[in-house]
């Protein structure tokens, strides 16, 4: 399949920092990414989907002042968290869609955030 | 919006056993429905997935069908291993659109 990187894999930040994550779509070209949450032994939760060359798309009850996307180009869209508190400590992961007519969705490796 | 359940959640088998998991999913312009399995602490793999232009799908030990009329969709596995052992989701999304998830069904194949 498709390989999409994301880095870092894990980050223990102070409270009150921010967090930058990259996610890459390494052997193809993504106009649409997502980004996730993923708390333990829970499902996926969408966050926002991130368009190239576009604002984000953020889903109901996701601050969209503290979780900062960008989506510069094709193959890389960041998240920022800002001003991180230990709530925000969760498991993040990104995907990737696959161009038309694929579309299949392949993901990152994640990115553990601890906040202490 | 897509809501998708899923059933059961936790699922134990023996080896050997086959393992049938079930979705439903609310949105009746949803017309990509994938499976993705998470070993602890990894990203989800997709392992197989269906579209809504067909109504079954087999790869080997496993295989998804799909009912559009009643708006659900199963997950086969036959002679189950232990290194089938994980979580397995179901997802759904209409065109264009983010994948909903199912909230995971754990699977736990015993020798």
């Amino acid at each position: 399949g498709a390989v999409v990187s994301q880095h870092p894999s894990r980050v223990i930040c102070k409270s009150g920092t921010s967090v930058k994550i990259e996610c890459r779509s390494l052997d193809f070209q993504a106009t649409t990414m997502f980004w996730y949450r993923q708390f333990p032994k829970q499902s996926l939760m969408l966050m926002a989907t991130s368009n190239e060359g576009s604002k984000a798309t953020y889903e109901q009850g996701v601050e969209k002042d503290k979780f900062l996307i960008n989506h510069a180009s094709l193959t890389l869209s960041t998240l920022t968290v800002t001003s991180a508190h230990p709530e925000d400590s969760s498991f993040y992961i990104c995907s990737a869609r696959f161009p038309y007519p694929n579309e299949k969705l392949f993901f990152g490796s994640g990115t553990q955030l601890s906040v202490l | 919006g897509e809501n998708v359940e899923q059933h059961p959640s936790t699922l134990s088998v023996q080896e050997g056993d086959s393992a049938v998991i079930k979705c439903t999913y609310s949105d009746s312009a949803s017309n990509y429905f994938p499976w993705y399995k998470q070993e602890l602490g990894k990203r989800p793999q997709l392992i197989i997935d269906i579209r809504s232009n067909v109504g079954e799908k087999k790869d080997q030990r496993i295989a998804v069908t799909l009912n559009k009329t009643a708006k659900h969709f199963s997950l086969h596995i036959t002679e189950t291993q232990p290194e089938d052992s994980a979580v397995y989701f179901c997802a759904a999304s209409p065109p264009g659109y983010a994948l909903n998830f199912g909230k995971g069904t754990s699977l736990l194949v015993t020798p």
